[in-house]
């Protein structure tokens, strides 16, 4: 899983509560990225971003916030707001120029359960 | 926009075979075009990429993949299969008028080799 951190690996969280899931890496790479991972339906785009303090919306980003305060962190918080938020959550990283341009890096993901 | 499906959920071939896991693509302009493993419970590890230049990319893992301008596609292949290839595979795919970084995942095949 490379230079990637998830934590925490298995997340329980009761309905009506925020959680924040927790991505950092170690691999220099400007672009950050959010999925979430159903049975069935591959990735899904949740948020990324490709620069500190800079991020855009994916694909289902409703009931979900994040924050790039530094290019080695992007937390994602999964709120209230999120009508079905159990799934498998996966972070990833990649440079945006050079030879590795856009060949992404994945964390180990982080299994969310709501009780 | 841009858009990769995966024809089949399921694959099995019987070890010691040859494999194909298809994937065709969809953009506007020209691909860039990956290959992503993922092992039961773990992130995505990536496979090889075609960005340009000869049509046959080898990869990781002694698996191979042929890009195919006029039919839109990108199968991923290996000429003899190992029981530890079982795992489910993601084809993805981002245009090169996109924003670097934002690349379109399919929705997965699940690769089963029996001994």
């Amino acid at each position: 899983d490379g230079g990637i951190t998830q934590s925490p690996k298995y997340l329980f969280r009761k309905e009506g509560q925020n959680v924040t899931l927790s991505c950092e890496q170690n691999l220099n790479h400007d672009a950050m990225y959010w999925y979430r991972q159903d049975p069935g339906q591959g990735l899904r785009l949740i948020y990324y971003s490709q620069i500190v303090n800079d991020f855009q919306k994916g694909d289902i980003a409703e009931g979900y916030s994040v924050s790039r305060e530094k290019k080695e962190s992007f937390p994602l918080t999964v709120t209230s707001a999120q009508k079905n938020p159990t799934a498998f959550y996966l972070c990833a990283s990649s440079e945006l120029s050079g030879a590795s341009t856009d060949t992404q890096y994945f964390g180990p993901g982080t299994r969310l359960t709501v009780l | 926009a841009q858009s990769v499906a995966q024809p089949e959920d399921q694959v099995n071939v019987a070890e010691g075979n040859p494999l194909t896991v298809k994937c065709t693509y969809s953009v506007s302009g020209n691909p860039y075009l990956f290959w992503y493993v993922q092992y039961p419970n773990r992130g995505l590890q990536f496979l090889l990429k075609y960005i340009t230049g000869d049509n046959l990319v080898k990869g990781s893992y002694g698996f191979e993949a042929e890009f195919n301008k006029s039919q839109t596609s990108f199968h991923l292949k290996k000429p003899s299969a190992l029981v530890s290839d079982s795992a489910l595979y993601f084809c993805a795919v981002r245009d090169m008028g996109t924003n670097a970084g934002k690349s379109t995942f399919g929705d997965g095949t699940t690769l089963t080799v029996k001994p």
